[in-house]
C-alpha cells in the first residue's frame, strides 16, 4: 500500500495567515493526489484533484502544488470559515489511501 | 444534483454483520463509480471498496473483516456487508461516488453512519 504521511498534525493561524500543509508519499504517485477540507459531523469535500486543479467552485485562495512523492496544499489568506481538518488522498494505485488529516485552528 | 442517502444499524455486537445501503438519486446511475470509506474515532480516513454500477468491484486487502458491496440497479443502491465485525470496526462510514470519466474525484458523498461495536 503507499502511505501518505501529512503533516503537521495540528496548526494555530490566525485569520488572513497563510497556512501550508505538506503530504508525502511513500512511492511516485505522479500527480494523482486529491485534497479534501471536513469539518465536525460532515463529509469531507474535495477541494483539490490532479493535486492542483481546484474543484468547480472552490475559492482560489486554496491551492496544491507537487508532484512524484511530495505535495503541498496552501491557503493563502485564512478566512474563519476555513477552520477544519484537511486530508490528503493518493489515487495512484488500489488501495486508495489518505493522509492522517491537519486539524487547522484558529489562533 | 447528485445526492446520496445512506442508512444501516449503528450498534453491532462482536462477530455480527454490519449491513448498510446507500441510495443515489439526482443523476445517471450508470455514470458513477461508488465508494464505501470509514473513517475511525481518531479521524483516520480508510478507503473499503468500490463497485461499478455492473457490479464490477475492488476492495481493501487490509481490512480484517470479509467485505461484500453489491448493487441493486432496480433501486440505485449500493450496500456494504462486513462479516464478523470487531471492535475496530467502530467507524463513521460513509459511501461516496464518482464520476467515471473523472478518475477518483469524490464529489458526491453520503451524510455518514456512525457503527459502534460493542459488546
Amino acid at each position: 500500500d503507499i502511505q501518505m504521511t501529512q503533516s503537521p498534525s495540528s496548526l494555530s493561524a490566525s485569520v488572513g495567515e497563510r497556512v501550508t500543509i505538506t503530504c508525502q508519499a511513500s512511492q511516485d504517485i505522479n500527480n494523482y493526489l486529491n485534497w479534501y477540507q471536513q469539518k465536525p459531523g460532515k463529509a469531507p469535500k474535495l477541494l483539490i484533484f490532479d493535486a492542483s486543479t481546484l474543484d468547480t467552485g472552490v475559492p482560489s485562495r486554496f491551492s496544491g502544488s507537487g508532484s512524484g512523492t511530495d505535495f503541498t496544499f496552501t491557503i493563502s489568506s485564512l478566512q474563519p470559515e476555513d477552520i477544519a481538518t484537511y486530508y490528503c488522498q493518493q489515487y495512484d494505485d488500489l488501495p486508495l489511501t489518505f493522509g492522517g488529516g491537519t486539524k487547522v485552528e484558529s489562533k | 444534483q447528485v445526492q446520496l442517502q445512506q442508512w444501516g444499524a449503528g450498534l453491532l455486537k462482536p462477530s455480527e454483520t454490519l449491513s448498510l445501503t446507500c441510495a443515489i438519486s439526482g443523476g445517471s446511475f450508470s455514470g458513477f463509480y461508488y465508494n464505501w470509506i470509514r473513517q475511525s474515532p481518531g479521524g483516520g480516513l480508510e478507503w473499503i471498496g468500490e463497485i461499478s454500477h455492473s457490479g464490477s468491484t475492488s476492495y481493501n486487502p487490509s481490512l480484517k473483516s470479509p467485505v461484500t458491496i453489491s448493487v441493486d440497479k432496480s433501486k440505485n443502491q449500493i450496500s456494504l456487508k462486513l462479516s464478523s465485525v470487531t471492535a475496530a470496526d467502530t467507524a463513521t462510514y460513509f459511501c461516496a461516488a464518482y464520476e467515471f470519466w473523472s478518475g477518483y474525484r469524490f464529489d458526491y458523498w453520503g451524510q455518514g453512519t456512525p457503527v459502534t461495536v460493542s459488546s
